[in-house]
C-alpha cells in the first residue's frame, strides 16, 4: 500500500515563527503536492513538484515555499506564519504523468496564534 | 477555467435511505473525474476515477456515473459507516482541482 507520512499531526505556532511541514512517501512517486483545506473552501493547491528540485506554484502560493531535495520528501515552509495560515495541510503524491490519482497523508493541523 | 461544484453541501439520511450526490463540472478537456471519501481529521481516500461519459464504477454501496457535464455518486441503502465527506475532483494536467465536498450523515 502507498504510504504518505506527514511528520506532525498537530502544531501550534506563534505569529512570525518559521514553520516546516514535512512529507515522505514510500512508493517512488514522481509527483508530490501540498494542499490546504478550509471549511467551505475545499482543498486548494499550494505547490506541487513533478521531479526532484522542481516546483510549481499552485493556486495559493503566497506566504509559502517548498523544498524537494529528495524524491521521497517534500517540505512546505511558512517563512513567517500568520493567523490566516491556520488550516489543515494535506500532502499527496502520484505516479508520473498527468491525470493520475492522488494518495494523501493524514494531514497536519496547524494553528497560528 | 476548470470548475467543480458539488451539491448539496450536506445530506442527512436514515439508514437504508438511498440518495445521490452531484458534481457539476466545466473543463476544456476531461482527463479524469475523481471521487474521494474523507473521514473527520483524516486525509481523503481514493474511491473512483471516471474518464468518459457513460462510464460507471461501483464499490460496495457506492456507484459513480459520469455524463458530459456532471457526475453522480449514488449511495444505495447506506449504513452509518458511510458517513463521511465525499469530494469530487477534476484532473488538470498534473494536479487535481477539488469541489468543496458533500458531508453525508447516516443515522441508524
Amino acid at each position: 500500500d502507498v504510504k504518505v507520512t506527514q511528520s506532525s499531526r498537530y502544531l501550534v505556532k506563534r505569529t512570525g515563527e518559521k514553520v516546516f511541514l514535512e512529507c515522505v512517501q514510500d512508493m517512488d512517486h514522481e509527483n508530490m503536492f501540498w494542499y490546504r483545506q478550509d471549511p467551505g473552501l475545499g482543498l486548494r493547491l499550494i505547490y506541487f513538484s513533478y521531479d526532484v528540485k522542481m516546483k510549481e506554484k499552485g493556486d495559493i502560493p503566497e506566504g509559502y515555499s517548498v523544498s524537494r531535495e529528495k524524491k521521497e520528501r517534500f517540505s512546505l515552509i511558512l517563512e513567517s506564519a500568520s493567523t490566516n495560515q491556520t488550516s489543515m495541510y494535506l500532502c499527496a503524491s502520484s505516479t508520473s504523468g498527468r491525470g493520475g490519482e492522488l494518495f494523501f497523508g493524514e494531514g497536519s493541523r496547524l494553528t497560528v496564534l | 477555467e476548470d470548475q467543480v461544484t458539488q451539491s448539496p453541501e450536506a445530506l442527512r439520511l436514515q439508514e437504508g435511505e438511498s440518495s445521490s450526490l452531484n458534481c457539476s463540472y466545466t473543463v476544456s478537456g476531461l482527463r479524469g473525474l475523481f471521487w474521494y471519501r474523507q473521514d473527520p481529521g483524516k486525509g481523503p481516500e481514493f474511491l473512483f476515477t471516471l474518464y468518459s461519459a457513460g462510464e460507471e464504477k461501483e464499490k460496495e454501496r457506492l456507484k459513480a456515473t459520469l455524463t458530459k457535464k456532471e457526475s453522480f455518486l449514488h449511495i444505495t441503502a447506506p449504513k452509518p459507516e458511510d458517513s463521511a465527506t465525499y469530494l469530487c475532483a477534476l484532473s488538470n494536467d498534473y494536479k487535481l482541482s477539488f469541489g468543496a465536498g458533500t458531508t453525508v450523515t447516516v443515522r441508524a
